[in-house]
């Protein structure tokens, strides 16, 4: 089955430490994988998509094959990256995501 | 050019009655989709269009819900005869399939409360 993982609903971490979002993914294919982030009061938007290996806000993340995997890493959080994380999925060319249940950063003064 | 743009915002609604909601995506976009979101939860696919054609709906689209777009432009997303499982954020989003980019750009939302 097509399931995307975020094992952590919450994760606090203090201003200048490292941050490491989890995502999992169960796919049969060649997915496509994303993170978009929803600030407060904000709407969905997309944060980074692995084939452009891009950096964006400080953040990256590496698609592992092997471990079926795609988290999101930032070197130093800053207080403005507090949002709810989602990581997404396409594949099959359907362009239509499967959403993981979501991650909610804080980041603490 | 504001972006994906849905109305209402919010919307409540006594259980039993009809509900339609409108999106306008960004206007180069020939993809649209409707997600639901529920509380605590990713948001779940539903349907999506490319131009006017409806290519796919969820299992999770009862036989209460439709979604048209008639002329390839905006889209409607009705529920008849609502249940207070109905309630939720409903997304809508669109995307281009000329760039072979497959994100979105979301709208903000509506939110459905069923009383």
């Amino acid at each position: 089955a097509q399931r995307v993982t975020q094992p952590e609903k919450l994760l606090s971490v203090f201003k200048g430490a490292p941050v490491e979002l989890k995502c999992n993914y169960s796919y049969s294919g060649s997915p496509e994988l994303f993170w978009y982030v929803q600030y407060s009061r904000q709407r969905l938007q997309l944060l980074l998509r692995h084939i452009s290996r891009e950096s964006i806000k400080g953040f990256t993340a590496d698609l592992n094959k092997g471990e079926t995997s795609f988290h999101l890493k930032k070197p130093f959080a800053q207080e403005e990256d507090s949002a709810m994380y989602y990581c997404a999925l396409s594949g099959g060319g359907t362009y239509k995501y499967i959403f993981g249940t979501g991650t909610r950063l804080k980041v603490l003064a | 050019d504001t972006g994906v743009s849905q109305n209402p915002r919010h919307k409540i609604t006594k259980r039993g009655q009809n509900v339609t909601f409108r999106c306008d995506p960004i206007s180069e976009h020939n993809r649209l989709y409707w997600y639901r979101q529920t509380l605590g939860q990713g948001p779940e696919f539903l349907t999506y269009f490319q131009n006017e054609a409806q290519l796919e709906k969820s299992r999770l689209l009862s036989d209460r819900f439709s979604a048209e777009r008639p002329k390839g432009s905006f889209s409607t997303l009705e529920i008849q005869r609502t249940e207070q499982g109905d309630s939720a954020m409903y997304l809508c989003a669109s995307s281009s399939t000329w760039t072979g980019d497959y994100g979105y750009t979301f709208g903000s939302g509506t939110r459905l409360t069923v009383v």
